[in-house]
């Protein structure tokens, strides 16, 4: 069963900093893998999907990477601005036939400070 | 707004109560998905629609809920007998197809709390 963690829980940095979300999942065998936004009590905003043969996608001040092999991907946040605070969701579609639901981690809850 | 929509966006309801949620997607889109996310999670799977076929389901569609996409536009999740247990944000998704390069887009979600 494929499992998606997220690390850390929290993450709290003042404005104009660079960070870094991590997303690892146990089963390396993935069609592809989505980071997602979240701001409270809202749907989710797609924000990159990076295929199984690819290896980072970017959007903007968004880059994600993917390391299939390991089960590790990070999101990159450039230059972070107060907008930007929201919960950050990463899931993956398993690879195989007939499978096309996401399975999610708990995410990362981002605040940026002024 | 081309997105995709959900109705009611907010549903309270006594326990026992039949509840029933609409999903609009994306017009274009064949893929139809239902989540349920609870407090502090991450979104769980409940199931897939291609056009109007349910292709699958997760075990926590119980035999209190169903699904239906009768015209392979629209789609209704109907819960019955609802618990407390069944409060969470149900949230609703579409995509174009069902490759790799596929991403799923969201709805706003419709927020059920059971008294």
């Amino acid at each position: 069963k494929q499992e998606v963690t997220q690390i850390p829980a929290a993450l709290s940095v003042p404005e104009g900093e660079n960070l870094v979300l991590n997303c690892s999942f146990t089963d390396s065998a993935i069609y592809n893998l989505q980071w997602f936004r979240q701001d409270p009590g809202k749907g989710l905003t797609s924000l990159l999907l990076i295929q199984s043969s690819q290896r980072e996608q970017t959007s903007g001040r968004l880059n994600a990477s993917l390391d299939k092999s390991s089960g590790r991907s990070t999101l990159y946040i450039a230059a972070s601005q107060p907008g930007d605070s929201a919960t950050y969701l990463c899931a993956v579609r398993a690879a195989g036939a007939g499978s096309y639901q996401l399975t999610f981690g708990k995410g990362t809850k981002l605040s940026v400070i002024p | 707004d081309t997105g995709v929509s959900q109705n009611p966006r907010h549903k309270i309801t006594k326990r026992g109560q039949n509840v029933t949620f609409r999903c609009d997607p994306i017009s274009e889109h064949n893929r139809l998905y239902w989540y349920r996310q609870t407090l502090g999670q991450g979104p769980e799977f409940l199931t897939y629609f291609q056009n109007e076929a349910q292709l699958e389901k997760s075990r926590l569609l119980s035999d209190r809920f169903s699904a239906e996409r009768p015209k392979g536009s629209f789609s209704t999740l109907e819960i019955q007998r609802t618990e407390q247990g069944d409060s969470a944000m149900y949230l609703c998704a579409s995509s174009l197809g069902g490759g790799e390069s596929y991403e799923q887009y969201f709805g706003p979600g419709t927020r059920l709390t059971v008294t």
